[in-house]
């Protein structure tokens, strides 16, 4: 079993949807809790970066921590086309193991016209 | 300020050769990740260096080598090269003890 799971999509929405991405993980001592958006052949950009429970928001995005359940999501209010991308959650332990991150599959979001 | 920038964007090489590939950390930044993601896959945590030193690494076997120099750019090596390393390397940056890492572009590496 994987620390991360991640659905990996495809998932295909209308433009101005709201969408929801989502991780699952094992591993109580994941404190940390990130979201990167990846589009084709490039490198992961950071959008959400979140300690342990609760929600943060950042313009249309907001990034939900719930570690009771061990899940986490990320909702993209008014979706755009340039939202299409490869969605990674990525989370990291507290202490110990230097910065290493722990990533999901990643989830392909196709926003369509 | 300038981002993480990594060398070249893409190779490649042929099974049982050697690799070297090269990441510039972000300004005012000391640590240095790297990580390979395979096609479909999130990246796998290889190692990560630290003011030069190894802090952490993977399940990767000991031919994925590195380095950190003292301007904290930083290089990976690969020896024996299996078809299986063909993928896209990732490096990441952040400040010392910094939980926030940015990452480069990636070189995708192709073993034939």
């Amino acid at each position: 079993q994987k620390e991360v799971e991640q659905d990996p999509g495809p998932l295909s929405v209308p433009e101005g949807a709201i969408v929801s991405l989502n991780c699952t993980y094992s591993n109580s001592a994941f404190q940390y809790f990130m979201w990167y958006r990846q589009y084709s052949r490039k490198g992961p950009e950071l959008l959400m970066y979140t300690y342990s429970s609760g929600n943060k928001e950042d313009g249309r995005f907001t990034a939900q921590v719930d570690k009771s359940s061990k899940y986490i999501s990320l909702f993209i209010r008014d979706s755009q086309p340039s939202d299409s991308a490869t969605y990674l959650c990525a989370m990291k332990k507290g202490t110990g193991g230097g910065n290493k991150l722990t990533f999901g599959t990643g989830t392909q979001l196709k926003v369509e016209l | 300020e300038t981002g993480v920038t990594q060398s070249p964007t893409h190779l490649i090489k042929t099974r049982g050769q050697q690799v070297t590939l090269r990441c510039s950390s972000q300004s005012g930044h000391n640590t240095v990740s790297w990580y390979q993601q395979a096609l479909g896959q999130g990246p796998q945590f290889i190692f990560q260096y630290y003011r030069e030193e190894e802090n952490g690494r993977g399940n990767f076997p000991p031919r994925f080598s590195g380095l950190q120099f003292p301007n904290y750019s930083s290089e990976l090596n690969v020896n024996a090269l299996e078809l299986d390393d063909s993928a896209l390397y990732l490096c990441a940056s952040s400040s010392g003890g910094g939980d926030e890492q940015f990452f480069g572009p990636g070189t995708r590496l192709t073993v034939l």
